[in-house]
This record gives C-alpha cells, sequence and structure tokens, in this order.
C-alpha cells in the first residue's frame, strides 16, 4: 500500500500569514493527489485534485503543486475560515489512502 | 444539486453487524464509482472501500477486508457498506463520497457507529 506523511503536523500562524503544508508519498504517484479540509464536525471539503486543480468554488488563494512523491498545499494569505485541518490523499492505486492531516490553528 | 445523505448508524455490540445506507441525488449515479471513508473520534480520515460505477469491482483497506461489503443498487440510487464482526477499533463516523476526476467531489454529512465491549 502507498502510505502518506504530512508535514507538519501543526502550524499556528496569523490571518494573512503564507502558509505552506508538505505531503509526501511512499512511491511515485505521479499527479493523483487530492487534498481536503475538514472543520470540526464536518465533513471534508475538496480543495484540490490532481496536485494543482482547483475545486469548483475554492478561492484562488489556495494552489497546489508537486508531482512524484512531494507535494505541497499553499494558503497565500491566509483569512479567518481557513483555520481548519487539512489532508492530502493519493488516488494513484485503487486504495486512496490519506495522509494524517496538518491542524492549522490561530497564533 | 448532489446530495449524499448517509444512514444505519448506531450502536452495535463487538462482533455485531451493521448496515449503512448512502442516498444519492442529483447526478447519474450510475455513472460514478463510490467510496466509503471514516474517522474515529479525534482522530484523521480512513479510507474504507470503494465500488465502481456499475458495482463490478471493489477494493478495501486492509483493516476492513474480509469483514465490510461496498455495494450498490443503481436502480436505487442507494450506497451500502456491510459490516460484520465489528470491532471497537470500528468506531467512527463513516462518510460516503462521490469520486470524479480520482478525488472525492461531493461527500455526505456522516453517520456515526460506535461499537461498545
Amino acid at each position: 500500500d502507498i502510505q502518506m506523511t504530512q508535514s507538519p503536523s501543526s502550524l499556528s500562524a496569523s490571518v494573512g500569514d503564507r502558509v505552506t503544508i508538505t505531503c509526501r508519498a511512499s512511491q511515485s504517484i505521479r499527479s493523483y493527489l487530492n487534498w481536503y479540509q475538514q472543520k470540526p464536525g464536518k465533513a471534508p471539503k475538496p480543495l484540490i485534485y490532481a496536485a494543482s486543480s482547483l475545486q469548483s468554488g475554492v478561492p484562488s488563494r489556495f494552489s497546489g503543486s508537486g508531482s512524484g512523491t512531494d507535494f505541497t498545499l499553499t494558503i497565500s494569505s491566509l483569512e479567518p475560515e481557513d483555520f481548519a485541518t487539512y489532508y492530502c490523499q493519493q488516488s494513484y492505486s485503487a486504495l486512496f489512502t490519506f495522509g494524517p492531516g496538518t491542524k492549522v490553528d490561530l497564533k | 444539486q448532489v446530495q449524499l445523505v448517509e444512514s444505519g448508524g448506531g450502536v452495535v455490540q463487538t462482533g455485531g453487524s451493521l448496515r449503512l445506507s448512502c442516498a444519492a441525488s442529483g447526478f447519474t449515479f450510475s455513472s460514478y464509482a463510490m467510496h466509503w471513508v471514516r474517522q474515529a473520534p479525534g482522530k484523521g480520515l480512513e479510507w474504507v472501500a470503494v465500488v465502481s460505477y456499475d458495482g463490478s469491482d471493489e477494493y478495501y483497506a486492509a483493516s476492513v477486508k474480509g469483514r465490510f461489503i461496498i455495494s450498490r443498487d443503481n436502480s436505487k440510487n442507494t450506497l451500502y457498506l456491510q459490516m460484520d464482526s465489528l470491532r471497537v477499533e470500528d468506531t467512527a463516523v463513516y462518510y460516503c463520497s462521490r469520486e470524479a476526476g480520482r478525488s472525492g467531489d461531493y461527500w455526505g454529512q456522516g453517520t456515526l457507529v460506535t461499537v461498545s465491549s
């Protein structure tokens, strides 16, 4: 199975900060990488698919990059509604495994 | 609009069974693969299973393989998860999601399964 890791596991930031989250796969997954945002008690919200394509309705301050084994989610200027937990997910194999998540909270 | 509504969660004893349902509306259900994803209390997301658009292919996480069965009834626009031999560690909120572009683009609100010893 493909294993996914994320770093950091948590970070503290302020509104307006640029935030970068890293995701790494245990083998090449080409560009089959998705990002989700989740707030407490809510279902995950899809943000990015195929490593860099924004889901419909997602603000342009979110961007994704990478291919192979290393990927990045960037929030260019953090807004109050962006404090949440972010998960990457590989969809290269039939088993769509998730990373452990990165919690972004208020500094 | 696309809607996914899970049901069937509840409290069950260790070793028991439960069947979850996910009612789909607002799209052509028979054209999309569908997934189950779960989240234990205070933990991260765990992918559980996927079924192809026509039900001909299924894949499972190692943690549930041999105990859970994913299925679908395209005539009823409904996805199922039959869960047998339940363990305490199966306690979680279970979400269904639609797959589009190799990504889960729509998710239900989740249904809570609690397995008690």
